[in-house]
This record gives C-alpha cells, structure tokens and sequence, in this order.
C-alpha cells in the first residue's frame, strides 16, 4: 500500500537552529507531496508542496522541503527555529489524484 | 475573507442520536473533504466529493454519510453515533487535487 512516514513522533530544537522534519515516502510514479502544519486548536495550513521540477520547495513561513527520489524523502527544514513554529506537522501525498492522504504526524518544539 | 466554516465547533451527544456536522466554503472549491483526526493516527479521509452530485468513500467511510447538493455545502452525517466515532473533524476544500487544500478550524466531537 501507498503511504508517507513520519519516523518521528517529536523534534525538539532551540531556537535560532536549523530544523528538519524528516518524510519518506512509497508511493508508485511521481509522487505529488505536501507539508501541513496544525497549531493548538486550529485546522490545518498549507505549507508547501511539491509537484514537478525543482527538488527545493519554498513555502510559507521560511519553510522548505527537498525532494529526494534516490531516498524517497521529502524533509522540512527551515535555517533559523522560531518559538512559534513549535505544532504539529503533517506530511501527506495525493493518491490516485483525488485523495491526500496524510502521515501520523510529528510534533515540533523550539525552546528559547 | 476566503474561508471553510464548520459547526458546530464542539458536540456531545448520546450514542443512537442522529447529526449533522455543517460545512461551508466560500471559495468557490470544486473538491471538498471530510477528515478525522486522533492520536496517534494521524488524519484519515472519510469522504470526498469532486463536484456536486459527485461522493466517494475515504478510507474510513463507515458509519458516516455525506450529500453535495451544492457546490459551498458539504455536510457530515451520522445516522446512528457511536463513542468510537468520538474525534475532531475537519472539512477541507480545494480548487483542484494539485492544490493545497483549505481546511475548517475542527468540529471536537464526543459521543457518550
């Protein structure tokens, strides 16, 4: 079955450190990847995705993510690990072109 | 302001007792999504509907019912609630399958 993993349930980093939120995906032909990230009691926000082309996405909030077929990862980093990026993150693929199916999820903390 | 309404946001209700959980976009979104999330499961589809008239089950549809009358309006039923169906909901739209979608701020149910 096609799927993403999330192999970590939590990433601590202090701030001003570059963070990574690791993603591998099995997913048969080319795989269409997204990141989510849900704060405490909200919905889900779009971060960024990857559909073709360049291997480094750029999203919202100075995230990006590379696409790695060889490793078949596509991890979200940032340079710089603000207190307020500290949620849940989701990584997620389209299936058969109609539904996004999501990993389990990996929370992140910043501590100051 | 482009948005996805859900509601109510919270509910508790007995176990046999028949809901509605609403949902609304103003987006003028082709594609709309039922999901629901819990710990240590990440999110899983429900249902999902490509265009008015057009439903189709998740990976979790059972229990649940769904209508697209409208292109705005994409309701969550539950006929016959059951506390395994305790969870947070969230409804989500987008334009197109390659977009990121836009999801609702959560509906916590709790059913007794």
């Amino acid at each position: 079955a096609q799927s993403v993993a999330q192999p970590e349930d939590q990433v601590n980093v202090a701030e001003g450190n570059p963070l990574t939120v690791k993603c591998t995906y099995s997913v048969s032909g080319n795989p269409y990847l997204f990141w989510y990230v849900q704060y405490p009691n909200r919905g889900l926000q779009f971060l960024l995705k990857y559909i073709t082309g360049d291997n480094l996405v750029k999203g919202s909030y100075g995230f990006e993510a590379e696409f790695n077929k060889s490793q078949t990862s596509f991890h979200l980093k940032k340079p710089s690990a603000l207190v307020s990026d500290s949620a849940l993150y989701f990584c997620a693929f389209l299936q058969a072109g109609t539904a996004l199916i999501f990993g389990k999820g990996t929370t992140l903390s910043v501590s100051s | 302001e482009a948005q996805v309404t859900q509601n109510p946001r919270y509910l508790i209700t007995v176990t046999g007792k028949k809901l509605t959980v609403t949902c609304s976009q103003n987006m003028n979104h082709e594609y709309m999504s039922w999901y629901r999330q819990d710990p240590g499961l990440g999110l899983r589809q429900i249902y999902y509907s490509m265009n008015v008239e057009v439903t189709d089950k998740g990976d979790v549809p059972e229990g649940y019912k769904v209508s697209r009358k409208e292109k705005r309006n994409f309701p969550l039923i539950l006929e016959s609630p059951s506390p395994n169906q305790t969870s947070l909901y969230f409804c989500a739209s987008s334009p197109g399958s390659l977009w990121g979608y836009t999801f609702g701020s959560g509906t916590r149910l709790t059913v007794v």
